[in-house]
């Protein structure tokens, strides 16, 4: 089985860094995406990680320490459209495929 | 516009009947994932298709099923529906079956009433 952690909710402010946590304990991995989800509306691809160590993409970053089962996604220079549901999401080995298992999603707030 | 087209975006029945959402995977990409999204579950992986083959299933009710067709579109089929059925359906897809960017539908909200 598999068990993915992210905090329910966080709020920040325009302008400000923000970082969300994600742990996860499972079998079988391969790599680490995070995804944003504005509400009503479908998932989008931020960023993918399967080798420890950071990843950069502008102004959203992301970390990977496979040893620990940790990862972050590093929100910087918000702006309030960023505020959306981000979702983490484990590559899972399963018949012959890997199969994204996400997490129940963290809701980013961006305030004034 | 992702270039994964689902059919109907709403969808308004009853307990008891039967519906099936249509997906068409972005072009080339020869994977199709369903997943179910619900207010207190997350995004729930269903069953997964490559080339017109299942390859993996999740947490599928029996009641639920699906097909990959050889022009690669893709069928959900839901039945008996009961009042917790109703959620955000997604499909995906992604090039073939390895740990791949998945793109997604913009979904087909069903409410069972």
């Amino acid at each position: 089985g598999q068990n993915i952690d992210q905090p329910t909710e966080m709020t920040a402010t325009e302008g400000a860094i923000v970082q969300i946590n994600c742990t996860y304990q499972t079998s079988g991995f391969n790599g680490l995406f995070w995804y944003q989800q504005h509400a009503g509306e479908a998932p989008t691809f931020l960023s993918y990680n399967v080798l420890d160590g950071l990843e950069e993409k502008g102004r959203f970053s992301s970390f990977l320490s496979r040893s620990k089962g940790y990862s972050y996604l590093l929100l910087k220079e918000l702006q309030m459209k960023d505020s959306a549901s981000y979702l983490c999401a484990v590559a899972l080995a399963s018949g012959g495929s890997y199969i994204p298992t996400f997490g129940r999603g963290t809701s980013l707030i961006v305030h004034p | 516009d992702s270039g994964v087209t689902q059919t109907p975006k709403h969808l308004i029945t009853a307990t008891g009947q039967r519906v099936t959402l249509r997906c068409s995977p972005r072009s080339g990409d020869l994977s199709v994932y369903w997943y179910q999204q619900s207010l207190d579950q997350g995004l729930q992986f269903l069953i997964q298709y490559y080339n017109g083959e299942e390859r993996a299933k999740g947490n599928i009710l029996e009641r639920f099923s699906a097909q990959q067709f050889p022009d690669l579109h893709s069928e959900l089929n839901l039945s008996s529906l009961e009042l917790g059925d109703s959620a955000l359906y997604f499909c995906a897809s992604s090039e073939d079956s390895g740990a791949n960017v998945l793109t997604f539908g913009a979904g087909s909200r069903l409410t069972v009433l």
